[in-house]
């Protein structure tokens, strides 16, 4: 069964202070990894996909890569509107339909 | 407008009532899901279809059942609600690319669902 595991569950941060997210995973013949991003009472929003190992990929403030076992979100500098929870994902190879979600990371950013 | 809208966005409900949970979509998209978000679980896939006339459960369908009534609508019904089906409930839709899922998934903006 595909496992994702998220840590830490939260992280605060100061405005400028940079960090990294970590998502661990076991899949059965990795397909895709996925981040999204999650603010307060909306639906998660997708931000990147990683196909293979020692992919990246980079969106502003965010960096996100990936190794045979695991993928880091790294926040460069945040700025308050960094807060929100974010979400990993794997697709199995053998799975098309289905993307298995990690609980999230909560980031906090305080100005 | 959102691309994907569900309706209602919040429901308080009785055990043993019938609750029904609907999802419409202007994406185009053939694909749609049906999530539940609980803290500390994730998101879990409670029913996909990939078109019409296609329906399959997902890893917690037990005591759900979906229709898809049209490319554009795709709704969630709870025939008999129990407290611990209080969730947040997701709607997504997905493109493919030869047939095959690209994993861009296409959220709602979730409707809450409390079980009394």
């Amino acid at each position: 069964e595909d496992q994702v595991t998220q840590s830490p569950e939260a992280l605060r941060l100061q405005e400028g202070e940079s960090s990294s997210l970590n998502c661990s995973y076991t899949v059965s013949g990795l397909r895709g990894l996925f981040w999204y991003r999650q603010d307060p009472g909306k639906g998660p929003e997708f931000l990147f996909t990683l196909y293979s190992a020692g992919e990246e990929k980079e969106k502003e403030r965010l960096k996100a890569t990936l190794t045979k076992k695991e993928s880091f979100l790294h926040i460069t500098a945040p700025k308050p509107e960094d807060s929100a929870t974010y979400l990993c994902a794997v697709q199995a190879g053998s799975n098309d339909y289905k993307l298995s979600f990690g609980a999230g990371t909560t980031v906090t950013v305080r100005a | 407008d959102a691309d994907v809208t569900q309706t209602p966005r919040n429901r308080i409900t009785k055990t043993g009532k019938r609750i029904m949970l609907e999802c419409s979509q202007t994406k185009g998209h053939d694909r749609m899901y049906w999530y539940r978000q609980d803290p500390g679980l994730g998101l879990r896939l409670i029913y996909y279809s990939f078109d019409v006339k296609d329906i399959n459960k997902g890893e917690i369908s037990d005591g759900y059942s979906v229709s898809r009534q049209a490319q554009a609508k795709f709704s969630l019904s709870l025939e008999s609600a129990i407290p611990n089906q209080t969730a947040l409930y997701f709607c997504a839709t997905s493109d493919s690319l030869q047939g095959q899922n690209t994993g861009e998934l296409f959220f709602g903006e979730g409707s809450r669902l409390t079980v009394l």
